[in-house]
């Protein structure tokens, strides 16, 4: 079973500033890698699929990469709205199953 | 747009079965190669994937709660349901049902979750 781990836990930044979150997953998931954004009281939201590429309405600011077992979801400049949990998650070749990573939050420095 | 509304009780006593739907509105469930999934979140803690369903009936559920799940689809309602046995504390949760997008394997529609209690 494929496990993904995400760092670090909690980031500390303000308005503005960048922020590089990163996904590592046990074993290659190819580009089977999505991110999803979590505001508190809310479902999860799509925001990056097949690892770089950005769901419908997500704001250019938002950009993945990476292949295999290592991804980074970056926010070029934190908007007030951005501050939340970021989740990524994978689904294996067989069994057909999904995992999500235990999640990244990012809150106002 | 589609839309995804799930609904059952709130609350569910121990050792009992968790029954829970999610309608789809705005479109069919059986017209198009999207498949649908079940996830839930314990308060505080982060998304678990219990299962997903294809239109036609095949499943997949999580390894570690397979023996207690079962998720099927009914197209004639346009709704497709969960319901997890034998609960306990442990299964406290935030259950959102979601659709799978085919070629991407990603959750790309989410319903609201619905917070489902386990207690005597």
């Amino acid at each position: 079973e494929i496990v993904l781990t995400q760092s670090p836990a909690t980031l500390s930044l303000s308005p503005g500033e960048r922020a590089t979150l990163s996904c590592r997953a046990s074993q290659s998931v190819s580009s089977y890698l999505a991110w999803y954004q979590q505001k508190p009281g809310q479902a999860p939201r799509l925001l990056i699929y097949d690892a770089s590429n950005r769901a419908t309405g997500i704001p250019a600011r938002f950009s993945g990469s990476g292949s295999g077992t290592d991804f980074t979801l970056t926010i070029s400049s934190l908007e007030p709205e951005d501050f939340a949990v970021y989740y990524c998650q994978q689904r294996s070749n067989w069994p057909r199953i999904f995992t999500f990573g235990p999640g990244t939050k990012v809150d106002i420095k | 747009q589609l839309q995804l509304q799930e609904s059952g009780p709130g609350l569910v006593k121990p050792s009992e079965t968790l029954s829970l739907t999610c309608t789809v509105s705005g479109g069919s469930i059986s017209s198009s190669s999207y498949y649908w999934g079940w996830i839930r979140q314990p308060p505080g803690k982060g998304l678990e994937w219990i299962g997903s369903i294809y239109y036609s009936g095949s499943t997949y559920y999580n390894p570690s709660l397979k023996s207690r799940v079962t998720i099927s689809v009914d197209t004639s309602k346009n709704q497709f349901s969960l319901k997890l046995s034998s609960v306990t504390a442990a299964d406290t949760a935030v259950y959102y049902c979601a659709r799978v997008h085919p070629q991407h394997d990603a959750f790309d529609i989410w319903g609201q979750g619905t917070m489902v209690t386990v207690s005597s």
